[in-house]
């Protein structure tokens, strides 16, 4: 089992949806949870970081992270064709990141 | 602020030959810098973390006389492809910050061996 795995999508939603991101990991050790936004050829962004179970939100998003299900999420409110682009999961454990492959949203204007 | 950058943003480069990708950290000080690969549609893969002035920590299976780290300062390190060959061609993303909880990524460098 990889330890981070994410459908890769492309997922296609009109703009001003919800949208709704998943991931699975394997370790339960990991210790926080990250979502990062990547544009084509480009470097990742951090959006949400979270350390524990629960809900955090930051204006049109929100992290959901299970940690008894080993199951994270993301949620975008009210998309933008701007939102579109790679989104990747990354649980973390001490000074160490696991990257998940990313999913690629595309949001229709 | 936090802005990384690196350079070139682009390369492409004969079999054989050496390729030196450098990054820095344009308004903050990176105690600790991570070179990752990515080839396409996969995952980040975490080559290296280097802090200022120390030998880089490589993962396993990242051969550390072939991708050499030098990490001079707090603003600066680099990543020196050596004798690359076609199967080095990847995207390669540094960043920098206070610990892989808090750090922020430069735009990448995407290499072509040819």
């Amino acid at each position: 089992q990889k330890e981070v795995e994410q459908d890769p999508g492309p997922l296609s939603v009109p703009e001003g949806a919800i949208v709704s991101l998943n991931c699975t990991y394997s370790n339960s050790a990991f210790q926080y949870f990250m979502w990062y936004r990547q544009y084509s050829r480009k470097g990742p962004e951090l959006l949400m970081y979270t350390y524990s179970s629960g809900n955090k939100e930051d204006g049109r998003f929100t992290a959901q992270v299970d940690k008894s299900s080993k199951y994270i999420s993301l949620f975008i409110r009210d998309s933008q064709p701007s939102d579109s682009a790679t989104y990747l999961c990354a649980p973390g454990l001490d000074d160490k990141i696991i990257f998940g492959k990313g999913t690629r949203l595309h949001i229709l204007p | 602020g936090a802005v990384v950058s690196q350079h070139p943003s682009w390369v492409i480069c004969k079999s054989g030959t050496s390729v030196k990708i450098e990054c820095r950290s344009l308004d903050f000080q990176a105690t600790t810098m991570f070179w990752y690969r990515q080839f396409p549609k996969q995952s980040l893969m975490l080559m290296a973390t280097s802090n200022e002035g120390s030998k880089a920590t490589y993962e396993q299976g990242v051969e550390k006389d072939k991708f050499l780290i030098n990490h001079a300062s707090l603003t600066l390190s680099t990543l020196t492809v050596t004798s690359a060959h076609p199967e080095d061609s990847s995207f390669y993303i540094c960043s920098g910050g206070s610990g892989a909880y808090e750090q922020y990524f430069g735009p990448g460098t995407r290499l072509t061996v040819t």
